[in-house]
């Protein structure tokens, strides 16, 4: 079976730009969320989203946004880059986001803002 | 407030030797999971462990285990018998609660296993 899937893997942008990163959970994860992961730290938590529904959200700033389909895949869109978005994005996915279910990731896509 | 502890910047191993790799966490919560993910050049966030805050046992995946020790607060991953492939950083993390898939990371660790 297919893991989490993310594209693209690397995007380069300018400052002011918009951005959509796209990512697909594992076959039968109803749970998708996302986190951005900056050079030398640990990831931090953007938003969940559960049955298209949002469950969560991280202390971003409006700026980021998400959504999620039908199939549970999911994009995550940044508007009016700054250069402190550059980061690898990561996409996680869970069955239905319970305590003791293992959450898996993807191989992120990396963010570069110019 | 929820917090995850990582002092080992880095850590050396031999190969074929064990390696314990330390995390302390903070929480007000009764119920919450421990993750370890093993992050290498590549990026990808590679699932390791997971040991919730009910479960009597330690949990343990093949070469991994989870030294889970409730009252201090501890979730230590040990890897036994290091391989190459073992460089990497680690994080270890905390879900708080049930339903969410919010995730709280600490700093990390940076295995190197010579041979």
């Amino acid at each position: 079976d297919a893991g989490v899937t993310q594209s693209p893997t690397h995007l380069i942008k300018t400052r002011g730009q918009h951005v959509t990163l796209r990512c697909s959970p594992i076959s039968g994860h109803k749970s998708v969320s996302w986190y951005q992961q900056v050079l030398g730290q640990g990831p931090q938590f953007i938003f969940q989203y559960y049955e298209k529904e949002e469950r969560g959200r991280g202390n971003f700033p409006d700026r980021f946004s998400a959504r999620q389909f039908p199939n549970y895949s999911s994009e995550l869109n940044v508007n009016a880059l700054l250069l402190g978005d550059s980061a690898l994005y990561l996409c996680a996915s869970s069955l239905e986001g319970f305590l003791n279910e293992k959450l898996f990731f993807g191989s992120g896509t990396q963010l570069s803002v110019l | 407030a929820q917090k995850i502890t990582q002092t080992q910047p880095g850590m050396f191993v031999q190969e074929k030797e064990a390696v314990t790799l330390d995390c302390t966490y903070d929480t007000s919560d009764p119920s919450y999971g421990l993750f370890w993910y093993k992050q290498p050049s590549s990026g990808e966030m590679i699932f390791l462990i997971y040991q919730g805050s009910y479960d009597q046992q330690n949990a343990t995946e093949g070469r991994y285990s989870l030294n889970f020790q409730k009252a201090r607060k501890s979730a230590n991953l040990v890897i036994s018998a290091s391989q190459l492939g073992d460089s990497a950083m680690y994080f270890c993390a905390m879900r708080e609660g049930d339903r969410t898939d919010k995730l709280i990371f600490g700093t990390g660790t940076r295995l190197q296993v010579f041979p």
